[in-house]
C-alpha cells in the first residue's frame, strides 16, 4: 500500500475553519477501509481525533469532524483555536493480515 | 490513566541492534493487540509492527522482515521491539500505541511519547 496524500499545510485564524484532504486509492480508503485520523503536537504522545471514518473518541472537542467520499477522506476544524495547531495524519486500515497505511501528515497553523 | 512509556532509544551504528521497550499502565494489558509506529525526521507516521494478544500472531511492513522482532510480556505489561542489522533509514521516533478494533476496523487509540533511534556511524 502507498502512502496516503495530505497536503503539507493549511492555516487558517482563530474561529476559522479549516479542511484536511487524504486521498488514497481504490486499494485502501476506496476499497471500504475506515480511516482514523491522530493529533501530533511536538515531543507529545499521539492522539486519536476520528476512528471509523467519523466517529469521535470521549473527550475529544465536537469542533473535530470528520468525512469520506470514495477514496478522500476529511477533517475539518471547525472554530480554530491556538491549541489546534499541530500536525494531523490520516491512516486507513486494512486486514486480514493486519495493517496500515498512514499520510503523510498536515501542518496545522493557526495564524 | 492510561500511559504508555517507550525506553531503549539512542545511538547505533549501522549493522548493529537495539532492542525498545514500552511499559504499559492504567489499563488491563493483555486483552490488547500493541503496536509499534515510527516517524523519521521530517517524514509521516508509518506502522512497523503488531503483536496479538498472546503473542501467537506477529505482522510486519516489509521494510524490517527479518531484521525487526516484536514480542510482549504480559505479566510485565510491556512490549518490546528488538532491532538487529539497523540501517540509516530506520532512524525515527519509535511510539507504542495500543490497537483498539471496532466491528468494521482497527486503529491506534493511546501512544506513548516515544523514543528517538538514530543510525549513525
Amino acid at each position: 500500500h502507498s502512502a496516503l496524500t495530505q497536503p503539507s499545510s493549511v492555516s487558517g485564524s482563530p474561529g476559522q475553519s479549516v479542511t484536511i484532504s487524504c486521498t488514497g486509492a481504490s486499494s485502501d480508503i476506496g476499497d471500504f477501509n475506515y480511516v482514523s485520523w491522530y493529533q501530533l503536537h511536538p515531543g507529545k504522545a499521539p492522539k486519536l481525533i476520528i476512528h471509523d471514518d467519523n466517529n469521535r473518541p470521549s473527550g475529544v472537542s465536537n469542533r473535530f469532524s470528520a468525512s469520506k467520499s470514495g477514496s478522500t477522506a476529511s477533517l475539518t476544524i471547525s472554530g480554530l483555536q491556538a491549541e489546534d495547531e499541530a500536525h494531523y495524519f490520516c491512516s486507513s486500515y486494512s486486514g486480514p493480515s493486519p495493517n496500515w497505511v498512514f499520510g503523510g501528515g498536515t501542518k496545522v497553523t493557526v495564524l | 490513566e492510561v500511559q504508555l512509556v517507550e525506553s531503549g532509544g539512542g545511538l547505533v551504528q549501522p549493522g548493529g541492534s537495539l532492542r525498545l521497550s514500552c511499559e504499559v499502565s492504567g489499563f488491563s494489558f493483555s486483552p490488547y493487540w500493541m503496536s509499534w509506529v515510527r516517524q523519521a525526521p521530517g517524514k509521516g507516521l508509518e506502522w512497523v509492527a503488531n503483536i496479538k494478544v498472546d503473542g501467537s500472531e506477529r505482522y510486519y511492513v516489509d521494510s524490517v522482515k527479518g531484521r525487526f522482532t516484536i514480542s510482549r510480556d504480559n505479566v510485565q505489561n510491556s512490549v518490546f521491539l528488538q532491532m538487529n542489522s539497523v540501517r540509516a533509514e530506520d532512524t525515527a521516533v519509535y511510539y507504542c500505541a495500543r490497537v483498539r478494533c471496532s466491528s468494521t476496523t482497527c486503529y491506534f487509540d493511546f501512544w506513548g511519547q516515544g523514543t528517538l533511534v538514530t543510525v549513525s556511524s
